[in-house]
C-alpha cells in the first residue's frame, strides 16, 4: 500500500496563476483532509471531506475550492494564487468509522506534502 | 475557539536527557492526539488519550491527559537523536498546536 500520496512534491507559482494540488488514498477511508503547514503556526485545516460526495469548510478555507472526485482522490484548488498561499500543504485520510465520538480518535495519515511557492 | 499552545517552541538537549513538552487549553477536548514530524514528512500520529487522567507510554514516551481534559504533556526518558522532530498536539475539530520542535544532539 503506498498510503496516502500527493503531486507535485513542489511547485513554484506566480501571482494570479491557478493550480491544483492532487491527492488520492488506498486505504478505502472515509475521510479527507487538507491543511497547510506555516512556521510556527502549526497545521490548520483548510477544507475536509467526511464522506465521498461531501465537503466542508475548515479554519482557513478562503482562495480554495476542493472537490472529492471519489472515494481515493480529493484535489485542492487554488483559483489565483497570492503570496499569502506560500505554504506546505498536506493530505491526510482517516477511516473515520460512522460513530460520531470515534470520528476523531482513529489514525490520521498523512501524505508526504506540497511545498508551494508563490511569488 | 479551541487554541491549543505547546511549550517550549524549541528544545535542545544531548542524548540521555530527560525532558517534557505540554500542550495546553482553556477549552476541554474529548480526546487528544500526539504526533511527530521528520523535515520533509507528513506528522505520525503517536498516541490518542481520550479518559481524564489518562497515562500511556510507548517504550521511552509518556503521554498524559490532564484530569480536566485540558491539557496533555510527553515526557521522553533518555532522549536518542533519533527522537529528534517536530511534536504536535491535535484535539477537537483536528485543531493543531504550533508544535516543539526537538533536537537531541549525540
Amino acid at each position: 500500500n503506498a498510503g496516502v500520496t500527493q503531486t507535485p512534491k513542489f511547485q513554484v507559482l506566480k501571482t494570479g496563476q491557478s493550480m491544483t494540488l492532487q491527492c488520492a488514498q488506498d486505504m478505502n477511508h472515509n475521510s479527507m483532509y487538507w491543511y497547510r503547514q506555516d512556521p510556527g503556526m502549526g497545521l490548520r485545516l483548510i477544507y475536509y471531506s467526511a464522506s465521498e460526495g461531501t465537503t466542508d469548510k475548515g479554519e482557513v478555507p478562503n482562495g480554495y475550492n476542493v472537490s472529492r472526485l471519489n472515494k481515493r482522490e480529493f484535489s485542492l484548488r487554488l483559483e489565483s494564487a497570492a503570496p499569502s498561499q506560500t505554504s506546505v500543504y498536506f493530505c491526510a485520510s482517516r477511516e473515520a468509522p460512522s460513530i460520531p465520538a470515534a470520528l476523531f480518535t482513529d489514525t490520521q495519515y498523512f501524505g508526504p506534502g506540497t511545498r508551494l511557492t508563490v511569488l | 475557539t479551541q487554541l491549543l499552545e505547546q511549550s517550549p517552541q524549541f528544545l535542545s538537549i544531548q542524548e540521555g536527557e530527560n525532558l517534557t513538552v505540554y500542550c495546553n487549553s482553556s477549552s476541554v477536548f474529548s480526546s487528544l492526539q500526539w504526533y511527530r514530524q521528520e523535515p520533509g514528512e507528513g506528522p505520525v500520529l503517536l498516541v490518542t488519550v481520550v479518559t481524564g487522567g489518562e497515562v500511556k507510554k510507548l517504550k521511552r514516551l509518556t503521554f498524559q491527559f490532564g484530569d480536566a481534559r485540558k491539557d496533555s504533556s510527553l515526557h521522553i526518558t533518555a532522549a536518542q537523536p533519533g527522537d529528534t522532530g517536530l511534536y504536535l498536539c491535535a484535539g477537537g475539530s483536528m485543531r493543531f498546536g504550533a508544535g516543539t520542535r526537538l533536537t537531541v544532539k549525540p
